[in-house]
């Protein structure tokens, strides 16, 4: 079975540029989640849907980040102008079930590594 | 609000010693609670998870973790470290009836040979 798969793995950009992130969860998993995570930190959410819809987008900074996801399968991340703070490692997870099922184990991508200059 | 704390942000230890990463937590509700380990340019993968039952969770790699509610912790460790087992490690939170998995700040495995 595959994983979640995330591309591009790396990117490098110059600030007030745009970019994109892509996820394909594992199949079947209706639940897929958006996390950024700073160097020596842990993950932090910053959206999670159940199958298309948004349910939790409030750690999302709309006014530079968008996120979607058609059909409920794939999801796209994208930043809006990019600034330097931006920075990071962005994680996709899916699960079977949403958070506090019982059944919400998180299976994560690499990753995308974002650097903007 | 819940919280997860990793005291330690770096552990030392020689290969074939036994381990123990702290993590404590700060949860109203009985949480559910996770140990992920993350290799350095990759994703976090699942070790072991508590949601109910037996306290004593066995996970992958020969780690165990242990589930103490009146002292809010979930510790995780393994009786022999191996060289592979230097990485990140990383215990989170949720709950039922919660919407959110919180992860703490890490600890970082340091393997001596």
């Amino acid at each position: 079975e595959a994983g979640v798969v995330q591309s591009p793995r790396y990117k490098i950009i110059e600030k007030k540029q745009p970019v994109a992130f892509w996820c394909n969860p594992i199949s079947g998993h209706n639940t897929l989640y958006w996390y950024l995570q700073n160097l020596g930190q842990g993950p932090e959410l910053l959206i999670r849907y159940e199958n298309e819809e948004a349910v939790d987008d409030s750690q999302l900074p709309k006014d530079r980040f968008s996120a979607e996801r058609l059909k409920g399968v794939d999801s796209t991340l994208k930043i809006q102008p990019a600034e330097l703070g931006d920075s990071a490692v962005y994680l996709c997870a899916s699960s079977l079930a949403g958070p506090g099922s019982g059944a919400n184990v998180l299976t994560f991508g690499a990753g995308s590594r974002l650097t903007v200059l | 609000a819940q919280s997860v704390t990793q005291p330690d942000i770096h552990i030392t230890v020689s290969e074939g010693a036994s381990l123990e990463l702290r993590c404590n937590y700060s949860y109203g509700a009985t949480p559910y609670l996770f140990w992920y380990v993350q290799s350095p340019g990759q994703g976090l993968q699942l070790l072991l998870k508590y949601f109910s039952g037996d306290t004593l969770v066995q996970g992958i790699k020969g780690f165990e973790a242990e589930f103490k509610r009146s002292q809010s912790s979930f510790n995780l460790r393994k009786p022999s470290v191996h060289w592979s087992d230097a990485a990140e490690y990383f215990c989170a939170v949720g709950a039922l009836g919660d919407d959110k998995i919180i992860f703490g700040k890490g600890t970082r495995l340091h393997i001596l040979p």
